[in-house]
């Protein structure tokens, strides 16, 4: 599985979008990109992933560019309940059971 | 929504003691994974599971093993427990991948302290 880099701390107010980035410079054409979010003392929650369209969903939008060697994970108008360590992860798709890698992740802290 | 439900949320047992960590998932998932997680290591995969009686070692299966005798239910053996095996133990289901990526569901986790 690719290898992903993502900043080890970032800050949002409340109300203003969270702009998360991550660079998988290595992905592979059949590797799909994976955000999950982790509050403490909770299990990773799913997010959002795609292939290589823009997605969105109830919590966030997905944006991966042209050469999908990069991805930012958006979240639009974020809350404190928002505040979690958020992982960006690279995984095949080929695969019945393809395990994924979690790396540090970014602690995303909101304040009011 | 799926659910995944770890037995226990806080276990605490003996150095040496046989220890099961229980994990069912009520969506029919094929796959099923055990994760550990500590400060500083992030996630670390200890076995994963792509049907019944299947097994495969992740990256740390040493001083564990696993059984999987029904679908939504893969447990996790430490076979003598040790003060090193102190931590958080995070189980996950996926349905299998295909052509399509899909995510790991977890359980909101085990934290296992050895003394």
């Amino acid at each position: 599985d690719a290898k992903t880099t993502q900043p080890t701390s970032m800050d949002c107010a409340e109300g203003r979008a969270a702009n998360l980035p991550c660079n998988h410079s290595t992905i592979s054409g059949n590797e799909y990109v994976y955000w999950y979010r982790q509050i403490h003392s909770q299990g990773p929650q799913y997010i959002i992933h795609g292939l290589k369209n823009n997605e969105t969903n109830e919590m966030a939008s997905l944006i991966i560019t042209e050469d999908r060697k990069s991805s930012t994970l958006i979240l639009p108008h974020a809350t404190l309940r928002d505040t979690a360590v958020y992982y960006c992860i690279v995984s095949g798709g080929g695969t019945s059971y393809g395990k994924l890698t979690f790396g540090q992740g970014t602690i995303l802290t909101v304040h009011p | 929504d799926v659910k995944v439900t770890q037995s226990s949320r806080y276990l605490v047992k003996r150095t040496g003691e046989k220890v099961f960590l229980e994990c069912v998932q009520d969506m029919d998932h094929e796959n099923m994974f055990w994760y550990r997680q500590d400060p500083g290591l992030g996630l670390r995969l200890i076995y994963f599971s792509y049907d019944v009686k299947m097994k495969e070692k992740g990256d740390i299966p040493e001083g564990y093993s696993v059984s999987r005798e029904k679908k939504e239910r893969f447990s996790l053996i430490l076979e003598s427990a040790s003060t090193n095996q102190t931590s958080m133990y995070l189980c996950a289901s996926r349905k299998p991948t295909g052509n399509q990526g899909t995510p790991l569901h977890f359980g909101n986790g085990t934290r296992l302290t050895v003394t």
